[in-house]
């Protein structure tokens, strides 16, 4: 969606090294969400925000933190204790309670 | 952990042919969303389900969510390449203190043989 924007495309990580994933949206959308996707997995919520300055954990929270500081912005970082990032990561805004999401076109997290 | 499920994972079709992918919920449901992904892509919403026993239809695509609000389908009929991708349904279940949160399903996977 042109609404919301994930950079980078592709990202490489070396051992033990941490790395923030992108995403802006322009929306007017309180909600933003973090998702992992791997193959035959679907998607699993890795965190949420609501509203500025707070966000809960998902459902896969180990080895990941976020910020919202901005209603725009939330990045993802992936630390080095998460042993297994390689995966598809989508982010996805929403206006709220039951409206549809929508999402990034994803980054592509590989270890080096 | 996941609450939502949906069958099959993967379907293969010869182009012409019908599909249907089916959503389970262990508890009832505030409303059904489904996604579609195509190949290297990102899900795009195609539709929402909210009441009881709704059918929704887009061209050749039928929606339906169950009376119970715990089950819904999606079923294609006359399949074409460009019906390729994986379709994800989504339930929005309301959790005390959490508000609203949408659970996907684990995506049915279509392949169209021309």
């Amino acid at each position: 969606d042109g609404g919301i924007t994930q950079s980078p495309k592709y990202l490489f990580r070396k051992e033990g090294q941490n790395v923030t994933l992108s995403c802006e949206q322009n929306l007017n959308h309180d909600a933003m969400y973090w998702y992992r996707q791997d193959p035959g997995q679907g998607l699993r919520l890795i965190y949420y925000s609501q509203i500025v300055n707070d966000f809960q954990k998902g459902d896969i929270a180990e080895g990941y933190s976020v910020s919202r500081e901005k209603k725009e912005s939330f990045p993802l970082t992936v630390t080095s204790a998460q042993k297994n990032p390689t995966a598809f990561y989508l982010c996805a805004s929403q206006t709220g309670g039951n409206q549809p999401q929508h999402f990034g076109d994803g980054t592509r997290l590989s270890i080096l | 952990g996941q609450q939502v499920m949906q069958i099959p994972q993967y379907q293969h079709v010869q182009e012409g042919e019908d599909f249907t992918t089916y959503c389970n919920s262990s508890t009832t449901l505030s409303n059904i969303q489904w996604y579609k992904q195509r190949p290297g892509g990102h899900p795009v919403f195609l539709i929402q389900l909210v009441k009881s026993g709704e059918v929704k239809k887009q061209k050749r695509l039928t929606f339906q969510f169950g009376e119970a609000k715990k089950n819904s389908s999606l079923h294609i009929t006359a399949t074409q390449t460009t019906d390729v991708g994986t379709y994800f349904c989504a339930g929005t279940r309301y959790i005390y203190n959490q508000g609203g949160k949408l659970i996907f399903g684990q995506g049915t996977e279509l392949s169209v043989k021309p």
